[in-house]
């Protein structure tokens, strides 16, 4: 079964803390994602990386970074957190071809206070 | 741009069908794809289509696709109260990389 977690499930921090999540897919995948999920707004895409090293800004890349130093893993980080980024984290993996198909982690519910 | 849109909600009874609908506005999608969140879950696929068929069917699922009108559609016979999710639409178009565009999800509520 292809495996992908999340550092965390639950992570409270305050405004203007550095916030680290990690995920980790364990299928060799090439590609893994990083969305935030707001009700009524459905996923948004925040960075993808389909190569180590590599990163792609998404639809809400402001306020976010990543790292993708080896192919397992693909870190999202908040520079300095603010309360509009109480959201829940989902993070994906996928590999080239076939049917694209991403395979999710639980998530990480992330609250900003 | 691309957009995939969804109803919110959908309340149904246990037993009868459920018909949860998306729309989409870039054609050269080439996969579409279901996925149910069941709650504090990550997303996980329920069944995908390509884009040169018009219906797919697994066990209790049918999917129907009409490109004319960029229409998707999943219906689940004899809902069960472990139908209740959250049901995202999906799209992979031409051009899109290995990205994949989500609906605003439908959330489906089985009553007894």
């Amino acid at each position: 079964d292809v495996k992908v977690t999340q550092s965390s499930r639950y992570l409270v921090k305050r405004t203007g803390e550095k916030v680290f999540l990690e995920c980790v897919q364990d299928m060799d995948h090439e590609n893994m994602f990083w969305y935030r999920q707001d009700p009524g707004l459905g996923l948004r895409l925040i960075y993808f990386s389909y190569d180590v090293k590599m990163k792609e800004k998404g639809d809400i890349p402001e306020g976010y970074s990543v790292s993708r130093e080896k192919k397992e893993r693909f870190s999202l980080i908040l520079e300095s957190a603010s309360t509009n980024q109480t959201s829940m984290y989902l993070c994906a993996s996928s590999s080239d071809g076939d049917s694209y198909e991403q395979y999710f982690g639980p998530g990480t519910r992330l609250t900003v206070t | 741009g691309e957009d995939v849109e969804q109803s919110l909600f959908l309340s149904v009874r246990e037993g009868d069908s459920s018909v949860i609908n998306c729309t989409y506005t870039d054609s050269s999608s080439t996969y579409l794809y279901w996925y149910k969140q069941e709650p504090g879950a990550g997303l996980q696929l329920l069944t995908y289509i390509f884009s040169n068929m018009d219906m797919k069917q697994d066990q209790r699922l049918t999917v129907l696709l009409n490109k004319k009108d960029k229409h998707l559609s999943l219906r689940i016979a004899d809902t069960q109260t472990g139908d209740s999710a959250i049901y995202f639409c999906a799209e992979r178009f031409t051009g899109g990389g290995n990205k994949l565009t989500f609906g605003t999800g439908t959330q489906l509520k089985v009553e007894l």
